[in-house]
This record gives structure tokens, sequence and C-alpha cells, in this order.
């Protein structure tokens, strides 16, 4: 395990589906994040667990989104009912550290990216 | 709130030059940490630095270098004898929680194009 994987790279779907985008964390890594990048900006926060607890939501995540991280180690991130306006790129990243080192550096994946048609 | 603003939105040199990307943060935390990120064509960002607020120390990697200063609220990234391979999107961020993993706020990024 090298690094923070995604799955799938790209995905294109119509208006009104459901999409769900796995992300595999760095293995000793207990805090999980999402991401998500529109074009020409800098990634927003989505969501963030700690184990399998979600302990943050960003008001970005309307209820079309949900996040799960069932075993505190994979994390899939579910986009009912598509819009346009969810085209972007989504980006998992994970971090780890106890005690004084707990806000270490994260590490991305190379993302998802969606487009709506 | 926080905040960080990257004003160069797009920079161009020819190799070998210096250029420096200028990062300037918002915050009401005494404790924070600000990172440098690299995202190449490829879309991954790659970790580059992260330094937390109590140490205004400045450091140099190679031909990066990083300068912090509290008193005007900035931590720009420097470049020295820039090659192509440095042509990417470079995005400074900030964090402000220090007992949780709490999330990083991006700036906008800076693209930066090394020609040859």
């Amino acid at each position: 395990d090298t690094g923070v994987s995604q799955d799938p790279r790209h995905k294109i779907t119509k208006r009104g589906q459901n999409v769900t985008f796995r992300c595999d964390p760095i293995s000793e890594h207990n805090r999980l994040y999402w991401y998500r990048q529109t074009l020409g900006q800098g990634p927003e926060f989505l969501t963030y667990f700690q184990n399998e607890a979600q302990l943050e939501k960003s008001r970005l995540l309307s209820d079309r989104f949900s996040a799960e991280r069932p075993k505190g180690s994979f994390s899939t991130l579910e986009i009912q009912r598509t819009e346009q306006g969810d085209s972007a790129m989504y980006l998992c990243a994970s971090s780890g550290g106890q005690g004084a080192r707990m806000n270490t550096e994260a590490f991305f994946g190379q993302g998802t990216r969606l487009t709506v048609v | 709130a926080q905040k960080v603003t990257q004003a160069q939105t797009e920079i161009s040199v020819v190799e070998k030059e210096d250029v420096t990307l200028d990062c300037v943060y918002e915050t009401r935390d005494t404790t924070y940490y600000l990172f440098w990120y690299k995202q190449p064509p490829s879309g991954e960002l790659v970790f580059l630095i992260r330094r937390n607020s109590f140490d205004e120390q400045n450091e140099i990697s190679g031909r990066y270098s990083w300068n912090f200063q509290k008193s005007t609220s900035s931590f720009n990234f420097t470049i020295t004898a820039s090659q192509v391979v440095d042509s990417a999107v470079y995005f400074c961020a900030l964090s402000t929680t220090y007992q949780a993993g709490t999330a990083l706020i991006f700036g906008k990024g800076t693209t930066l194009s090394v020609s040859s």
C-alpha cells in the first residue's frame, strides 16, 4: 500500500442517476477526508471520518450526498439524483498520528472526476 | 473566519528563473498549521510542507524555500532555478484545530508554467 487510491478515476453519468465512489486510505491512517474540487478552484472540504465515525460535515454536503466508512478502513461517497452542478473532481485524503502530532499532513488520492450530462 | 488568499492566478517563467508564490492567510486561532501542496496535471495533490504557528523559522529543501511571517500573515513559497517539471498548480492551505483532524482550507491556487 503506497498511497490513497480512489475508484473510479472517471465517471460520466446522466442527470438524476445515483453514483458511488470508493476511497482506500493509507492502511495505518485513522482519519479520512472527502473534498470536492471544481475547475480553477482549490479543494473544498465535504466531510471527515475518524475511524468509522463521521465527525464533521460541511454545509456543502447536501441531503443528496452520503458518506460511509463502515469498518474504519475504506470509505464510500454516494451522490443521489445527480445534478449538473455536481460535476467536479472528488478527492479523498487520509492522515494519521497520535497525541500531539494529531494534526499531520493529509495524503491525497488522484481523485474521481465526475461529469453529469 | 478562516481564509487563504493566493493573489497570483498564473505565473509564467523561463527555466532557471527564481519564482515566488504568495500566500496570505486569515485566522483568529493562535494555533494553526500552514501547508503547501503541488497538483501536477495528473491531479494528485502532493504534500510539500507543513508549518505550525509557533515555528517561524524559514525552511529550505533543495530548490524550495518557505518564508513564514506571522506579522504579515504570509507563508510564501520560492522555487529557485525553476525547471519544467515544476509546472503545476500550487495550493496553500490552512488548518486551525489542533486536537482534531480537521479539514484544510485551501486557497484558489497558483498555476505555474515553466518553459524551456
